[in-house]
């Protein structure tokens, strides 16, 4: 069965610096993969998807992941924080169930904390 | 173009009840699926309804239960509320074999 790991639950950065949320997935299939962001007492909003073709995404807000099939990883990535940028992110993958409808399978999330 | 829309954003319900959730989905999508989102967690997969029948479900117990109407808005049914049942309740719509999901912005229920 696929599944979503996504290392460290908080993150905290200073402002300009660098951004970078990991995320690894296992997929008995070429994977479909996103990131999604959630702001408090908001719903999810993509970020980027990963469905075939180039394997470094880019995103809204600056961000952009880079899909690894060596390292089944989907690390995403922001040159340089804003603290609007603080938030929750969500990896998920993509899978089908029995019938062929579609789900995705989310992580456990990432909070990110941006700090002057 | 409307976004995915869900009511009520926010109610309190008192174990053994039972409550209904409401999604509008976004225009052209005849796809819905419902998530939960218990604190501090990634979503959950509940289930998702084409052409106003289920056509998959996760681990959840038959007491979760939905609807899908002919214009493709939904409803979420959950029966004999749990204490664990509180959570944010997530409905996302997209168009047939598109993994172009667009989420609406939940709805938070508690059970006291």
């Amino acid at each position: 069965a696929q599944s979503v790991t996504q290392l460290g639950s908080h993150v905290s950065v200073s402002e300009g610096a660098l951004v970078l949320l990991r995320c690894n997935y296992s997929s008995s299939v070429p994977p479909y993969l996103f990131w999604y962001v959630q702001y408090p007492n908001q719903g999810l909003q993509l970020l980027l998807k990963y469905t075939t073709g180039a394997t470094l995404v880019k995103g809204i807000n600056g961000f952009e992941a880079e899909f690894k099939k060596s390292e089944t990883s989907f690390h995403l990535t922001k040159p340089s924080a804003h603290m609007s940028d603080a938030a929750e992110y969500f990896c998920a993958v993509s899978d089908q169930g029995s019938g062929g409808y579609n789900k995705l399978i989310f992580g456990a999330g990432t909070r990110l904390a941006v700090h002057p | 173009e409307t976004g995915v829309t869900q009511s009520p954003t926010h109610l309190i319900k008192t174990r053994g009840q039972q409550v209904t959730l409401r999604c509008s989905s976004q225009s052209g999508h005849n796809t819905v699926s419902w998530y939960q989102q218990a604190l501090g967690q990634g979503p959950q997969f509940i289930f998702q309804y084409y052409r106003e029948e289920e056509n998959g479900r996760g681990n959840f117990p038959p007491r979760f239960s939905g609807l899908q109407f002919p214009n493709y808005s939904s409803e979420l049914n959950v029966n004999a509320l749990e204490l664990d049942d509180s959570a944010l309740y997530l409905c996302a719509s997209s168009a047939t074999d598109s993994y172009g999901y667009t989420f609406g912005s939940g709805t938070r229920l508690t059970v006291v």
